[in-house]
């Protein structure tokens, strides 16, 4: 099973600044097969990243992924008010698909 | 629009079965595969079972192998999930999502869930 541990667990920022959350992989995930969702309270997880670096439709261009192999980055450039949630990693590259922990950003 | 949404979840004995359902509109339900994905109260999210377009293959995850069934009926454009023997770690809420593409592991679109709470 291919582990993911997101850090930090949580991240305190004011709006209008930059996140960084990193999601590392116990195992190389040489096809890019990635995911980055959020979630806030209350409600269904909403996808924001695909295949490691693409946004659906919808999804603002301040949310942007990178990483290769087995270390991988949500970049969120400025925070907005409605940013500040829980985010999940996961990885559909092999069976069982597994998720990371979540890093909550938070207001601070 | 895309929706999804699951029913089926109520408070069930420890050892007692429950069959979940979510209903897919919006979309041809017939042409992608499907997940069940899990969310226990305050915790993270775990990957539960997925089954092709067609039925014809299934996964599932080992906290829930030989325990629970994922099914689907493209005419009704409904996904199932079967759980049988419940144990009290099964409480959560339980998530259908939509893969992308009849065999597809990659997944978008979530429903809102439905509560199962395992307790005597």
């Amino acid at each position: 099973e291919i582990v993911l541990t997101q850090s930090p667990g949580t991240l305190s920022l004011s709006p209008g600044e930059r996140a960084t959350l990193s999601c590392r992989a116990s195992q190389s995930l040489g096809d890019n097969y990635l995911a980055w969702y959020q979630q806030k309270p209350g409600q269904a997880p909403r996808l924001l990243i695909y295949d490691v670096f693409y946004r659906p439709a919808g999804i603002p261009d301040r949310f942007s992924g990178s990483g290769s192999g087995t270390d991988f980055i949500l970049t969120i450039s400025r925070l907005e008010p409605e940013d500040f949630a829980v985010y999940y990693c996961q990885q559909y590259s092999r069976s069982p698909r597994t998720f990371g922990q979540g890093t909550k950003v938070e207001i601070k | 629009e895309v929706q999804l949404v699951e029913s089926g979840g109520g408070l069930v004995q420890p050892g007692g079965s429950l069959r979940l359902s979510c209903e897919g509109s919006g979309f041809t339900f017939s042409l992608h595969a499907m997940n069940w994905v899990r969310q226990a109260p305050g915790k993270g999210l775990e990957w539960l079972s997925y089954i092709t377009a067609s039925g014809a293959a299934t996964q599932y995850g080992d906290s829930v192998k030989g325990r629970f069934i994922v099914s689907r009926d493209n005419v009704k454009n409904s996904l199932f999930l079967h759980l049988s023997n419940l144990r009290d770690d099964d409480t959560a809420v339980y998530y259908c999502v939509r893969g992308v593409a009849a065999d597809s592991w990659r997944a978008d679109y979530w429903g809102q869930g439905t509560l199962v709470s395992v307790s005597s």
